[in-house]
């Protein structure tokens, strides 16, 4: 109940394209959902996060879409580029705890 | 304001060695954090401090892992004994309290020979 499966994962998309990736969770009572990006040798950096009493969130190339009947959400990365290409975790919160389940990563490469 | 600050970036060391690793969080960042992550996985949470007092740790945690901050300010993961399956990277990280948002450190990968 406390894991966050994550797929594909791996990814390859040419440039331009739309790139996703998927998360699902069983435990309900995660309340934030955060996606970080990774590149090697480096520690992960937020991208962008959401909460569950919302559906979407946009911030610039980056869109989370979040299905809280299904207990889903997924990042949406718009026109990739090939600095896009790193590791993407999904990752979620359990309310007061601050401490994140990591989902397992998906290693995006966006072909120039 | 430099971000998480991590040392050394990279240990290598003989099986049964004690190793330690320091983190200095953004200043004034009240909450810390150390993750574990093994190669082709997630970030494990670990323990957590808030100021100067470890609120949490991971079963994760054996009696060979001891973290510290004294003071509040930089903190240390301590690994004594260490096994092969302790190499790893060990993340840092550190956020205000109340807020959701880690800001990680570049990490320090430890290989145990």
């Amino acid at each position: 109940q406390q894991q966050v499966k994550q797929s594909p994962q791996s990814l390859i998309v040419q440039k331009g394209g739309i790139s996703i990736i998927n998360c699902a969770y069983e435990n309900t009572a995660f309340d934030y959902f955060p996606w970080y990006q990774q590149f090697p040798g480096k520690g992960p950096a937020l991208l962008i996060a959401i909460r569950p009493d919302v559906s979407e969130k946009k911030e610039g190339r980056f869109t989370i879409s979040f299905n809280k009947s299904a207990k889903q959400f997924s990042l949406h990365i718009m026109d990739s580029q090939p600095g896009d290409s790193a590791t993407y975790f999904c990752a979620a919160s359990i309310g007061g705890t601050y401490k994140y389940i990591f989902g397992t990563g998906t290693r995006l490469k966006v072909l120039a | 304001d430099t971000g998480v600050s991590q040392n050394p970036r990279h240990k290598i060391t003989k099986r049964g060695q004690n190793v330690t690793f320091r983190c200095d969080p953004i200043s004034e960042h009240n909450r810390l954090y150390w993750y574990r992550q093994t190669l082709g996985q997630g970030p494990e949470f670990l323990t957590y401090f808030q100021n100067e007092a470890q609120l949490e740790k991971s079963r994760l945690l054996s009696d060979r892992f001891s973290a510290e901050r004294p003071k509040g300010s930089f903190s240390t993961l301590e690994i004594q004994r260490t096994e092969q399956g302790d190499s790893a990277m060990y993340l840092c990280a550190s956020s205000l309290s109340g807020s959701y948002g880690y800001t990680f450190g570049s990490g320090t990968r430890l290989t145990v020979v």
